[in-house]
């Protein structure tokens, strides 16, 4: 079956621009998650997402960042203003259930590069 | 708040060798605990968990990782790799409360680099 999808896969964007990365999640996964890694580090939590509820949204840098998942299937992380260091990439990941013994399942990211 | 430890960032092991990647945690609540492995350009794909119950847990790809709540460790280990597990590894906690406690808090990772 599908998996988590993203996109754009990779995104240049100059320092000022708006970008908007997509996610797809699992057909019927009630939870979605987005971390950023940046390089060479472990992934760090940014925004949850139980259906269009966003109940976590402490891990999210500045508000420049913004989550949305209106119809509680796909959702898009905007970051605007983009500055150097929000060069990532940008993780998704969903989940069956809310609870934490679920497995999350992971996109392959979009590479995000701020020149 | 939780933490998770990766004590080695690169681990160079001959194929066919064992190997352990070691990952201690800090919580002051109960968590379940997770490997993921990262191949390059990709996502994470989990490899194993431990929610409760026996303390060794078996995963894919011959992995297998002991739970010591003892030492807060949770070590994952291998007894004879392959060219293919080339990759970095993560451990990672979430916490057992509420909804939004299940979100994931990751160590720093472990390049496994195989050698022929």
């Amino acid at each position: 079956g599908a998996g988590v999808s993203q996109s754009p896969r990779y995104k240049v964007a100059k320092r000022g621009q708006d970008v908007a990365l997509r996610c797809d999640p699992i057909s019927g996964h009630v939870s979605l998650f987005w971390y950023q890694q940046a390089l060479g580090q472990g992934p760090e939590f940014l925004t949850y997402f139980q259906n269009e509820a966003q109940l976590d949204k402490s891990g999210l840098p500045s508000d420049r960042f913004f989550a949305e998942r209106p119809e509680g299937s796909v959702s898009t992380l905007k970051i605007q203003r983009t500055q150097q260091e929000d060069s990532a990439v940008y993780l998704c990941a969903s989940s069956l259930e809310t609870s934490g013994g679920y497995e999350q399942y992971f996109g392959p990211g979009t590479r995000l590069t701020v020149t | 708040a939780q933490s998770v430890t990766q004590l080695d960032s690169q681990v160079p092991v001959f194929e066919e060798a064992p190997v352990e990647l070691r990952c201690n945690y800090s919580s002051s609540v109960s968590v379940y605990l997770f490997w993921y492995v990262q191949y390059p350009n990709q996502g994470l794909q989990l490899l194993l968990k431990y929610l409760s119950g026996s303390t060794l847990v078996k995963g894919i790809n011959g992995f297998e990782a002991e739970f010591n709540k003892s030492q807060t460790s949770f070590h994952l280990r291998k007894p004879s790799v392959h060219i293919s597990d080339t990759a970095e590894y993560f451990c990672a906690v979430s916490e057992f409360k509420g909804a939004s406690g299940s979100r994931l808090t990751f160590g720093e990772g472990t390049q496994l680099t195989v050698n022929p």
